[in-house]
């Protein structure tokens, strides 16, 4: 069955130091991979879309790579700040399975301590 | 000047009763959507409704219908609402393919007595 897995539900860190999220995946063959932001009694929040052919995508402090043959992408936050706490979430499209869904993993809850 | 504006915020009602949850959006997207979030916070697909395609995710119990009368706005309806329908609803709109992500809006929490 297919599975998208977020590596852990909760993740502290100190603030200014680097966070990385792992999403893993498996029994898809998504075209793109998109990362979300959620906060507490929010809609998700569109953050970045990397491509399959696309190694690595950056925007201000963040940076997602994305590898197909391993079956999983990394999200960092760079010099991570208490506002960066929120949670997670990576998001698969299901397109070649024939329908046009983004399928959502089960996030990790970052908190960045000042 | 919402993107996507969902309502009621809150709806709490008894079993067995129908309701009904709107949604609208202001982008010109092609695409809309209805998430469901659970207790444990897992968002999973329901719909997706492109130019009257209706894709049904096949664990969704036939007590849920979404109806759009127009491209900006996708209502979801349920039936004889039961306890494990307790949840946080999510309408979403994107354009079609990877031309960006999805623009969600603020959920409405459904609690059913």
């Amino acid at each position: 069955s297919q599975k998208i897995e977020q590596n852990s539900e909760a993740l502290n860190i100190q603030e200014g130091k680097t966070a990385t999220l792992t999403c893993n995946y498996t029994n898809y063959s998504p075209a793109y991979l998109q990362w979300y932001r959620q906060d507490p009694g929010r809609g998700p929040v569109f953050l970045l879309l990397i491509r399959e052919n696309e190694k690595e995508k950056r925007k201000e402090r963040l940076k997602v790579t994305f590898d197909t043959t391993l079956k999983q992408s990394l999200f960092h936050i760079t010099a991570s700040q208490p506002a960066d706490s929120a949670t997670y979430l990576c998001a698969l499209d299901a397109t070649q399975t024939g329908a046009n869904n983004l399928f959502f993993g089960t996030g990790t809850r970052l908190t960045v301590i000042p | 000047d919402t993107a996507v504006s969902q309502t009621p915020k809150y709806l709490v009602t008894q079993m067995g009763n129908d309701k009904s949850i709107k949604c609208e959006q202001n982008l010109g997207h092609d695409t809309m959507y209805w998430y469901k979030q659970d207790s444990k916070k897992f968002l999973k697909i329901m719909f997706s409704y492109n130019n009257k395609e209706l894709i049904i995710n096949e664990t969704v119990p036939n007590r849920f219908s979404p109806k759009s009368p127009d491209k900006a706005h996708l209502n979801l309806h349920i039936n004889s609402l039961e306890l494990g329908d307790s949840a946080v609803y999510f309408c979403a709109s994107s354009l079609r393919g990877d031309r960006g992500g999805y623009t969600f809006g603020s959920g409405t929490r459904l609690t059913v007595v």
